[in-house]
């Protein structure tokens, strides 16, 4: 049962300390997604990669805000330093080619910034 | 304004009645429209897809797509207690870059 994995599923730090979520696509899909979800926001997305390469974080704040993508297996999305703002649950999903936009979500890591 | 719209609900309904969710988007150039569900603590769920103007039925889901009036809806048929979860609707961007953007979601709530 192919599934999008994530690490942690939960996580809470003290505000100004670095977070990373890390990602594991499924086994071909070649374009990841990041989505943030807050009660007052909704689902936002934050950035996304194809092909490993990024092709739009406009919704990320670049500031404290990073992903990469070091592998096909791989995605990380990183924040350095965080802020208590930045509690919210972060999915990763992933798809596959022209229908790209058929995605498919991990379970999320619920963030927690005191 | 989001470019997607949804009623933020929330709409309860009795077992065995038919749900039914609707959405409304900006973008017409969006092509292709998903139904999410997501319960509550969960990740989103992919039920249902739609790219051509009609119906689609998938069970005892039916999407159905209006260009013309940038509506799309969602009906759930003799509606499960089960079936209790919020319903995201979500386009697809005209461009090449195909990311979707989502509605704010209705919760739904199937009365037993």
């Amino acid at each position: 049962d192919a599934r999008v994995t994530q690490t942690p599923r939960h996580k809470v730090t003290e505000m100004g300390q670095e977070v990373t979520m890390r990602c594991q696509p499924i086994l071909g899909h070649n374009t990841v997604f990041w989505y943030r979800q807050t009660m007052m926001q909704g689902l936002e997305l934050l950035a996304y990669f194809r092909n490993r390469a990024p092709l739009d974080d406009s919704g990320m704040p670049k500031d404290r805000f990073s992903a990469e993508m070091p592998d096909a297996t791989l995605a990380t999305l990183k924040i350095q330093p965080s802020e208590p703002r930045d509690s919210a649950v972060y999915f990763c999903a992933s798809g596959l080619g022209k229908m790209s936009e058929t995605q498919y979500f991990g379970p999320g890591t619920r963030l927690l910034v005191l | 304004q989001k470019e997607v719209e949804q009623n933020s609900g929330p709409l309860s309904v009795p077992e065995g009645a038919i749900a039914s969710l609707n959405c409304t988007y900006s973008d017409r150039g969006s092509q292709s429209f998903f139904w999410y569900r997501q319960y509550s603590g969960k990740s989103p769920e992919l039920i249902m897809s739609i790219y051509s103007n009609g119906d689609k039925e998938d069970g005892r889901f039916t999407a159905q797509l209006n260009k013309a009036s940038q509506y799309v809806s969602l009906l759930i048929r003799d509606s499960q207690p089960s079936d209790s979860a919020t319903y995201l609707c979500a386009g697809a961007s005209s461009g090449s870059a195909r990311q979707l953007t989502f509605g704010s979601g209705t919760q739904l709530t199937v009365l037993p």
